[in-house]
């Protein structure tokens, strides 16, 4: 069966500090891959996606970066962070029918 | 108003009743799915429905989709504590991207 790995779980970072959040699928093959962001309290806001090695759309223009290293693994980086890079940050998969199956989460603040 | 806005924001029930929250979009869809999260937890994906389908179940969940309004509702029979979560809908329009509505915030009283 599939599982999907994010760590860590909890980050506390000071503003201008870098970040590495790490997303792992296993059972699964090139699968797309996502990484949302959540505010407290509010929906999901897509920030990258890739359908491959190496291959990253971003969504919204900001301080974050992604990288594919490895079909399975999906990194998301910042090299300074802000204070409005708080938040939870979800990495998913999406299977056969599109549905998307969830990590559970990266809880990140920055003060 | 957003793709994907869930309707009411915030719902609480006894326990034996049933829940029912909607979703608006905006778009063409292919299909709409439906997701739980309990608080501090990733989504869990309960149920998807296709463009071309009008209703669907999965045990105590009923699904229904109305293209020509661009709505969709989720209704959970007989809700019990357990079922206490945020529900999302999200939209499939075939371009990889998934959009999220801001979610209904279900609460069921013992």
């Amino acid at each position: 069966s599939q599982t999907i790995h994010q760590w860590p779980a909890t980050l506390v970072q000071p503003v201008g500090s870098p970040l590495s959040l790490e997303c792992t699928v296993e059972g699964t093959s090139n699968p797309n891959l996502y990484w949302y962001r959540q505010a407290a309290g509010r929906g999901l806001q897509l920030l990258f996606y890739s359908v491959g090695i190496g291959q990253i759309s971003s969504e919204v223009p900001q301080n974050l970066s992604a990288s594919r290293p490895q079909d399975r693994q999906f990194i998301l980086s910042s090299k300074k962070l802000l204070l409005s890079d708080s938040g939870f940050y979800l990495c998913a998969w999406s299977g056969f029918y599109n549905e998307q199956f969830f990590g559970p989460g990266t809880r990140l603040t920055v003060l | 108003s957003q793709q994907g806005e869930e309707d009411p924001q915030a719902l609480s029930i006894q326990e034996g009743e049933n829940a029912t929250m909607n979703c608006s979009y905006k778009t063409s869809i292919n299909n709409l799915q439906w997701y739980r999260q309990n608080s501090g937890r990733g989504l869990v994906h309960l149920i998807l429905i296709r463009s071309n389908e009008r209703e669907k179940h999965s045990g105590r969940l009923r699904v229904t989709l109305d293209t020509s309004k661009k709505s969709s509702s989720l209704l959970i029979t007989a809700s019990r504590a357990a079922d206490t979560a945020s529900y999302f809908c999200a939209t499939d329009s075939g371009t990889y991207k998934y959009i999220f509505g801001t979610g209904t915030r279900l609460k069921v009283l013992a």
